[in-house]
């Protein structure tokens, strides 16, 4: 039974590069999540899918971020144009739809950004 | 206004004591629940324990209890016989609302067992 994955582990851009992670959740998940982490912090919630749509977008997903899920499998989030406030660690994240208060999130490792 | 906080930034605790990870959150929804997370230094987020807000009884996980105060709005994490191994980041977050999905994090505790 495979986890949450997430690729790269490590991306160092330059400023005004675009860049584009992955994760791929575990299997028989419906509902995948993207965090953003910055050192000594909690995970701040950025955009929640089940299966292909898109249901909630934090106000933290500014326009140059993006993120799909196109087949209600692995998921993409992009970052256009790169500012160095963009360096954090990006966490994914997938549950299982349980209609349950308790529907706990299985988190993957992690793309951690670096903005030069 | 911060919905979850951990005022504790760094515990430190001898390996064999219990420590107390405090967390207190703020919602007007009777319906909610409060989770608890590890993060090692990997980086990957691991699930503790969990606590409902209707439950009657304090959750318990292996080592791992929560001690829930709802009048106080506090459900704190309990680590009994610390292990060099549950030195990491700890988080505690909160889901509230009917149909709510996402859950909203503390700022964590760091702790360390000293051997």
């Amino acid at each position: 039974d495979t986890g949450v994955s997430q690729d790269p582990r490590h991306k160092i851009t330059k400023r005004g590069q675009n860049v584009t992670f992955r994760c791929d959740p575990i299997s028989e998940h419906n509902r995948l999540y993207w965090y953003r982490q910055t050192l000594g912090q909690g995970p701040e919630f950025l955009t929640y899918f089940q299966n292909e749509a898109q249901l909630e977008k934090s106000r933290l997903l500014s326009d140059r971020f993006s993120a799909e899920r196109p087949k209600g499998s692995f998921s993409t989030l992009e970052i256009q144009r790169t500012e160095q406030g963009d360096s954090a660690m990006y966490l994914c994240a997938s549950s299982l739809n349980s209609g349950r208060r308790d529907e706990k999130l299985f988190f993957g490792s992690g793309t951690q950004l670096s903005v030069l | 206004a911060q919905k979850i906080t951990q005022t504790q930034p760094g515990m430190f605790v001898q390996e064999k004591e219990a420590v107390t990870l405090d967390c207190t959150y703020d919602t007007s929804d009777p319906s909610y629940g409060l989770f608890w997370y590890k993060q090692p230094s990997s980086g990957e987020m691991i699930f503790l324990i969990y606590q409902g807000s209707y439950d009657q009884q304090n959750a318990t996980e292996g080592r791992y209890s929560l001690n829930f105060q709802k009048a106080r709005k506090s459900a704190n994490l309990v680590i009994s016989a610390s292990q060099l191994g549950d030195s990491a980041m700890y988080f505690c977050a909160m889901r509230e609302g009917k149909g709510a999905q996402k859950l909203v994090f503390g700022q964590g505790t760091r702790l360390t067992i000293n051997p």
